[in-house]
């Protein structure tokens, strides 16, 4: 595997379930994204992790909970979810700021398009 | 204002054409600025990556930033059906963090 891998790349779920998403990155980055991608929107932000800490959090609900366990590795865990959360969620990694190189900007994965009904 | 404003199209050429997308800013510290694509159902995919102001040029990207007016650009030359999709803008400062700032994105369609 390589770039960032991101599972389930499609998910169902009712208002009152729980679920994880998972995203991976063989990038050796130490930087990881959540956005959020809805239709005629910018990319939202979720949350940030830098070397496994959460260094940004904007404003995001509390149904929303990231989890960064290594470098490699971030979920997003999912509950009691709204309807006006379906949108693709998008994973995405970096090195840490420093220098001038190409390796500054964000590698994304494919996503997970989420429904909630 | 937005930090980023990006026409979102849709753009419709045909096939041949000289492709312009554009986004404009209002944060004069930016100083890395990325044109990303991306396909129906696919993750964005980082196409040009530019530092600062200048021209760069990539097979048939080509890249322009424009840091007096706050502008930049992207041309896609001889632009083909394969090139169909849409194609964010992006930055972000030097020195504060992991924050990135995204266009809404510009859809594109190369009528073949």
């Amino acid at each position: 595997e390589t770039g960032v891998t991101q599972t389930p790349r499609h998910l169902v779920m009712g208002m009152t379930n729980k679920k994880s998403l998972k995203c991976e990155q063989h990038l050796g980055h130490n930087a990881m994204y959540w956005y959020k991608q809805s239709a005629k929107k910018p990319l939202e932000l979720m949350f940030v992790y830098n070397f496994k800490e959460q260094t940004e959090n904007n404003s995001v609900p509390s149904r929303f909970s990231p989890e960064c366990p290594n470098s490699s590795h971030l979920f997003l865990h999912l509950h009691t979810l709204q309807p006006e959360d379906s949108a693709l969620y998008l994973c995405a990694s970096s090195p840490l700021r420093g220098g001038t190189g190409k390796g500054e900007t964000q590698y994304f994965g494919p996503g997970t398009r989420l429904l909630v009904l | 204002q937005k930090e980023v404003e990006q026409d979102p199209g849709p753009l419709s050429v045909p096939e041949g054409a000289i492709v312009s997308l554009n986004c404009t800013y209002s944060n004069s510290a930016f100083q890395y600025f990325m044109w990303y694509r991306q396909y129906s159902r696919k993750g964005p995919e980082l196409l040009m990556y530019t530092y600062s102001s200048g021209n760069k040029e990539d097979g048939r990207f080509t890249a322009q930033v424009d840091k007096s007016s706050k502008y930049i650009s992207l041309f896609i030359r001889d632009s083909q059906p394969s090139d169909s999709a849409t194609y964010l803008c992006a930055m972000s400062e030097r020195n504060t963090g992991n924050q990135f700032y995204f266009g809404t994105g510009t859809s594109l369609t190369v009528i073949p």
